[in-house]
């Protein structure tokens, strides 16, 4: 069964520091990886795909299939950056997502 | 474009009371789908809808049904509540494609009952 795991529930870093959120799946297809954010007050979003692979906000994500992850990383963390964050595993052939239990992620001036 | 609209925002139920959440969508997507957010669970998925017509099930179905007349429209149905579904609920929607698209998610019915 496709299943997909964060570790943290909460993450604390100061603003400049480095930030991971980690996630990783479980699948025995060609997984479809994607991270979704959720500030406060505001609508579950789409940040980025791994297909796409690109940066957005200054985040990126690599898929490893060896280690079957899909960390999503920045630099140098932003106050405006926490939110909740969702890593999700799309089902191959169907639109259906397994969403992760999310990290919350506090960045501290 | 509205985007993906929930009603209503907000609902305070007693056990054993019926209820049906709202959900539109106005850009002709294909694909629907309703969740619940719960603490420390994240989002599972409930019931999902393909096109007009077409359900099925997700992995927390019981005491919810949904039914899918027209494309734009997706209620979700409580029969009989109870304080387990207690929950923030997202409606949600995609365009169907070979690959799996980004879905648009509404603001969320947060629902309390007691």
């Amino acid at each position: 069964a496709q299943r997909v795991t964060q570790p943290e529930k909460l993450l604390s870093v100061f603003k400049g520091a480095p930030v991971e959120l980690k996630c990783n799946y479980s699948y025995s297809g060609s997984p479809e990886l994607f991270w979704y954010v959720q500030y406060s007050r505001q609508r579950l979003q789409l940040l980025l795909r791994h297909i796409s692979r690109e940066s957005i906000k200054g985040f990126t994500a690599d898929l490893n299939k060896g280690e079957t992850s899909f960390h999503l990383k920045k630099p140098f963390a932003q106050e405006e950056d926490s939110a909740m964050y969702y890593c999700a595993l799309g089902e191959g052939g169907s639109e259906k997502l397994v969403f992760g239990k999310g990290t919350k992620l506090t960045v501290n001036p | 474009n509205a985007g993906v609209t929930q009603t209503p925002k907000f609902q305070v139920l007693k056990t054993g009371q019926s209820m049906t959440l709202q959900c539109a969508q106005d850009m002709n997507h294909e694909y629907m789908s309703w969740y619940r957010q719960d603490p420390g669970m994240g989002l599972r998925l409930i019931h999902y809808s393909v096109g007009a017509g077409i359900t099925d099930q997700g992995e927390v179905p019981n005491g919810y049904n949904v039914s899918r007349s027209t494309t734009e429209d997706f209620p979700l149905r409580l029969l009989s509540a109870a304080p387990s579904q207690t929950s923030v609920y997202f409606c949600a929607s995609s365009r169907s494609g070979e690959a799996v698209n980004e879905q648009f998610f509404g603001p969320g019915t947060r629902l309390t009952v007691l």
